[in-house]
């Protein structure tokens, strides 16, 4: 069955600076990619996503890029700011099954 | 809309007790799902539904079971609790095959339950 692998487990960023979140997956049937941000006691949330027939994807100071040859896609936060400290999971879904696989999660700490 | 909403948002159960976790979607999903999530880990699916009448097992059922009689609803039920089921629960939905959304889940608040 799939398995995802999500590094670092904790990751510590200076305001302003960059983040990035890597995940590998091991079937190669997954075609769907979505990141989760948990806030602490709240539910997942979902801030991006990207299907299997696209290499990036960006939203504001938020982006995700996919590379299907290696099995492996990250997340990547610019500008980080302290609203951003939160714990995010990566996971993968194969089509037609609609059940998503995640990731162990990284805790991201943006210092002030 | 409420979107998906869960009850009991906190519960203590003893060893061997039994409960029900209840979830309702406002939002006319097809499918909903249910998953644990241990202390900093991530989540793990128990139990999912692709319709009313249809549920199906996923990577931890062992020591749950599902129903699903209509659209909205999609109780987990908990028998003979046990300290390894301590954790907290999320409710999820999304919409169907058909939908351009169909793999975004929607979660609930969660149920966190302690099993002593």
């Amino acid at each position: 069955g799939e398995n995802v692998e999500q590094h670092p487990s904790t990751l510590s960023v200076q305001e302003g600076d960059s983040a990035v979140i890597k995940c590998t997956y091991s079937d190669s049937a997954s075609n769907y990619f979505p990141w989760y941000k948990q806030e602490l006691g709240k539910r997942p949330q979902l801030i991006i996503d990207i299907r299997s027939n696209v290499g990036e994807k960006k939203d504001q100071r938020i982006a995700v890029t996919l590379n299907k040859t290696a099995k492996h896609f990250s997340l990547h936060i610019t500008e980080t700011q302290p609203e951003d400290s939160a714990v995010y999971f990566c996971a993968a879904s194969t089509a037609g099954t609609y059940k998503y696989i995640f990731g162990t999660g990284t805790r991201l700490k943006v210092l002030a | 809309n409420a979107g998906v909403t869960q009850t009991p948002k906190f519960r203590i159960l003893k060893i061997g007790q039994s409960m029900t976790l209840q979830c309702t979607q406002d939002m006319n999903h097809n499918y909903m799902y249910w998953y644990r999530q241990d202390p900093g880990m991530g989540l793990k699916l128990i139990y999912y539904s692709v319709g009313a009448g249809i549920t199906d097992k996923g990577e931890v059922p062992n020591g749950y079971n599902v129903s699903r009689s209509t659209t909205e609803d999609f109780p987990l039920r908990l028998e003979l609790a046990a300290p390894s089921q301590t954790s907290v629960y999320f409710c999820a939905s999304s919409e169907d095959q058909t939908s351009l959304r169909a793999y975004e889940q929607y979660f609930g608040p969660g149920t966190r339950l302690t099993v002593t």
